[in-house]
């Protein structure tokens, strides 16, 4: 049973190109959190999907980023006109059941902005 | 408003000597607890957790961690450090969104093993 995967492992973009980072979570799971780390931070709650659904945005910025998770396919989380200050390593998760208390972690997408 | 706190951002130990990372959280129902661990450029890997069952919980690798209400702690702990101990460690609370639950991480611990 494969664990949560996310590409890419590794992300370089130029301030104001988009980014697009993908996470399939474990089989059977159907829930996807969104976290960002920043150097020498802990994780900080982006945001909770549903298939199909956003249960819990309150993480996100208010602009330039967005989360979905479709009916098929991965998760996406988009960041637009990226600036330098979007520099972090970003974790999906996923859980087995709603508000699943035990998250597994996919390797995390580090992005760094040029 | 729940929180968690790791009261040390840096250990530093001798190789086969004890480990104690301590944390203190802050939350208004019984909560769920976890100890998380990241090598360097990894990802995140659970070590314990803790549901409300027994107070001393077992983890992978030789950690253990005890929940202590009235400390409202929960320290994780090590009998002999090992060499491939060397990370970061996080302290987590899982906490009541909603209908959800929500994950409260603290700043983390930077473990290093020395020779």
């Amino acid at each position: 049973n494969a664990g949560v995967m996310q590409n890419p492992r590794h992300l370089v973009r130029r301030r104001g190109q988009e980014a697009r980072l993908r996470c399939s979570p474990m089989k059977g799971h159907s829930h996807v959190y969104w976290y960002r780390q920043l150097p020498e931070e802990g994780l900080k709650f982006m945001v909770y999907l549903q298939k199909e659904n956003i249960i819990d945005e309150s993480g996100m910025p208010k602009e330039r980023f967005s989360a979905e998770f479709p009916k098929e396919g991965p998760s996406i989380l988009r960041i637009q006109q990226v600036v330098r200050g979007d520099s972090a390593a970003y974790f999906c998760a996923s859980s087995w059941t709603s508000g699943g208390e035990t998250q597994y972690f996919g390797p995390g997408t580090r992005l760094l902005v040029l | 408003a729940q929180s968690v706190t790791q009261l040390d951002s840096h250990v530093s130990v001798s190789e086969g000597t004890p480990v104690l990372l301590r944390c203190n959280y802050s939350s208004s129902y019984s909560p769920s607890l976890f100890w998380y661990v990241q090598h360097p450029n990894k990802g995140l890997q659970l070590l314990l957790k803790y549901t409300s069952a027994a107070t001393l919980v077992k983890g992978i690798n030789g950690f253990e961690a005890e929940f202590k209400k009235s400390e409202t702690s929960f320290h994780l702990t090590k009998p002999s450090a090992h060499m491939s101990d060397a990370a970061e460690y996080f302290c987590v609370v899982s906490v009541k969104a909603g209908n959800n639950r929500k994950l409260i991480w603290g700043l983390g611990t930077s473990l290093a093993v020395n020779p």
